[in-house]
């Protein structure tokens, strides 16, 4: 069965630090990799995915993740956070097939503090 | 655009009570999902529905019914609540791949 697993479940950074959040996967299809992003209150938002192509992916707001297939790893990366961060971050891969839905991580909680 | 629209956004039931959940999505999305959102355990999934009148059970069924009677729309039931149902329910969409849209969230509490 498809898995995700998310290293770190709370992190902490001063404005201005650099972060990399760890994500492993284990699954057995067609590799495609997502991290969202949820703001207090909010929805889930696409912070950005992976289909197939250059390993290292480029979101929306300044964050990137790099596909290492020998690492089953898909780590989203970010070199100078900022407070408006401040967000829980999970990562997701397809449960099956494309109808199947999303598998989650059980998410990071970052906290950017000023 | 509207995107996946949820009603309603907060609710609070007794133990027993039954109520529907109502998702709907202006986007001609093919595919339609329900999840469930508890603090620690990510993000799992009820049901979804790979079009109308379709629906397939996805990791945490038990205790859920759903409908897809319009491709727009997909309810979301609870027959007779329980307190472990307490959580933030979230609908979303996709249109012929894993990539979703997400709505807003139910925030409902069983008491």
């Amino acid at each position: 069965a498809q898995s995700v697993s998310q290293h770190n479940h709370h992190v902490i950074l001063s404005e201005a630090a650099s972060l990399e959040l760890g994500c492993n996967y284990s699954y057995g299809g067609t590799v495609n990799l997502f991290w969202y992003v949820q703001y207090p209150g909010q929805h889930l938002q696409l912070l950005l995915k992976y289909f197939s192509g250059d390993p290292l992916v480029k979101g929306i707001k300044g964050f990137e993740a790099e596909f290492i297939k020998s690492k089953f790893s898909f780590n989203l990366r970010k070199p100078s956070v900022q407070w408006s961060d401040t967000a829980e971050y999970f990562c997701a891969v397809p449960s099956g097939g494309g109808a199947d839905g999303l598998t989650f991580g059980k998410g990071t909680h970052l906290i950017i503090q000023p | 655009n509207a995107g996946v629209t949820q009603t309603p956004k907060f609710r609070v039931l007794k133990t027993g009570q039954s109520m529907t959940l109502l998702c709907a999505q202006d986007m001609n999305h093919e595919y339609m999902y329900w999840y469930r959102q508890d603090p620690g355990m990510g993000l799992r999934l009820i049901h979804y529905s790979v079009g109308e009148g379709t629906t397939a059970k996805g990791e945490v069924p038990d205790g859920y019914n759903v409908s897809r009677l319009k491709k727009q729309n997909f309810l979301l039931g609870l027959e007779s609540a329980a307190p472990s149902q307490t959580s933030v329910y979230f609908c979303a969409s996709s249109y012929l791949g894993p990539e979703a849209f997400f709505g807003q969230g139910t925030r409902l509490t069983v008491v």
